[in-house]
C-alpha cells in the first residue's frame, strides 16, 4: 500500500522558515516523480514544486520561486520542502504526492494527508 | 498561464447525473485529470487521461473532452459521491487545477 505521511509543518512568523519532509512507503521511490501541492484555507489546489525521480530536475510555481527548494533522499525514501522567506500568503495544508507521467502528460496517483503550514505574526 | 474554469457548485438528486465541466482554451488537445477531494480528506484521481479510471474507482464516473470543454460525469450519483471535483492538465511543465466544483446531493 503507498503511504505518504508528510510532517513538519507548524505556525512560522512571516520572513521565517521550516522545513517539510515526507516520508514514503510502499513502492519504489527513486521510480516515481514527486510534487508538493498546496491548499490554503477554504481554497482550491495548488501546484507548488515536483522533482524528478533523481532530483536532477526541478520545477517551482512562479509564486514560490526563489524562496522554496525541493529536494530529495532516496536513500531514506523522503521528500523535503525548504520554505524561506515565508509569507501570509503560503498559509496552507501542504500534500506531498506522487505523480505519474506518460505521452506528454503527468497527473498525481497518490496523495498524503498533508501538513499545516500557518504563517502569523 | 493556462487556466481551468469550473462551475463553483453543481446540485443533483440521488439517482440522477451530475455533470462537472471544465473549460480551457483548446482542452480537447490535452489530456485532463480528475480528483474527488471529500471534506478533511486528500483528494483522490478519479479518472485520468480524459476518460479512464483507476482501479476501485466505480463505472459511474466517466469523463470526456473535446474542444473548449472537459466533462465529468457522474451517473446514478449516491450520497457518498458529495465532495469537491478538480479537473487538471499538464501545461508548460507545471500542474494546473481548476477552479474546483462542490458537487451537493440533494
Amino acid at each position: 500500500e503507498v503511504q505518504l505521511v508528510e510532517s513538519g509543518g507548524g505556525v512560522v512568523r512571516p520572513g521565517g522558515s521550516l522545513r517539510l519532509s515526507c516520508a514514503a512507503s510502499g513502492f519504489t521511490f527513486d521510480d516515481y516523480g514527486m510534487d508538493w501541492v498546496r491548499q490554503a484555507p477554504e481554497k482550491g489546489l495548488e501546484w507548488v514544486s515536483g522533482i524528478n525521480w533523481n532530483g536532477g530536475s526541478t520545477g517551482y510555481a512562479d509564486s514560490v520561486k526563489g524562496r522554496l527548494t525541493i529536494s530529495r533522499d532516496n536513500a531514506k525514501n523522503s521528500l523535503y520542502l525548504q520554505m524561506n522567506s515565508l509569507r501570509a500568503e503560503d498559509t496552507a495544508l501542504y500534500h506531498c504526492a506522487r505523480e505519474f507521467c506518460s505521452g506528454g502528460s503527468c497527473y498525481i496517483e497518490y496523495w498524503g494527508q498533508g501538513t499545516l503550514v500557518t504563517v502569523s505574526s | 498561464s493556462y487556466v481551468l474554469t469550473q462551475p463553483p457548485s453543481v446540485s443533483v438528486a440521488p439517482g440522477q447525473t451530475a455533470r462537472i465541466t471544465c473549460g480551457g482554451n483548446n482542452i480537447g488537445s490535452k489530456s485532463v485529470h480528475w480528483y474527488q477531494q471529500k471534506p478533511g480528506q486528500a483528494p483522490v484521481l478519479v479518472v485520468y487521461d480524459d476518460s479512464d479510471r483507476p482501479s476501485g474507482i466505480p463505472e459511474r464516473f466517466s469523463g470526456s473532452n473535446s474542444g473548449n470543454t472537459a466533462t465529468l460525469t457522474i451517473s446514478r450519483v449516491e450520497a457518498g459521491d458529495e465532495a469537491d471535483y478538480y479537473c487538471q492538465v499538464w501545461d508548460s511543465s507545471s500542474y494546473v487545477f481548476g477552479t474546483g466544483t462542490k458537487v451537493t446531493v440533494l
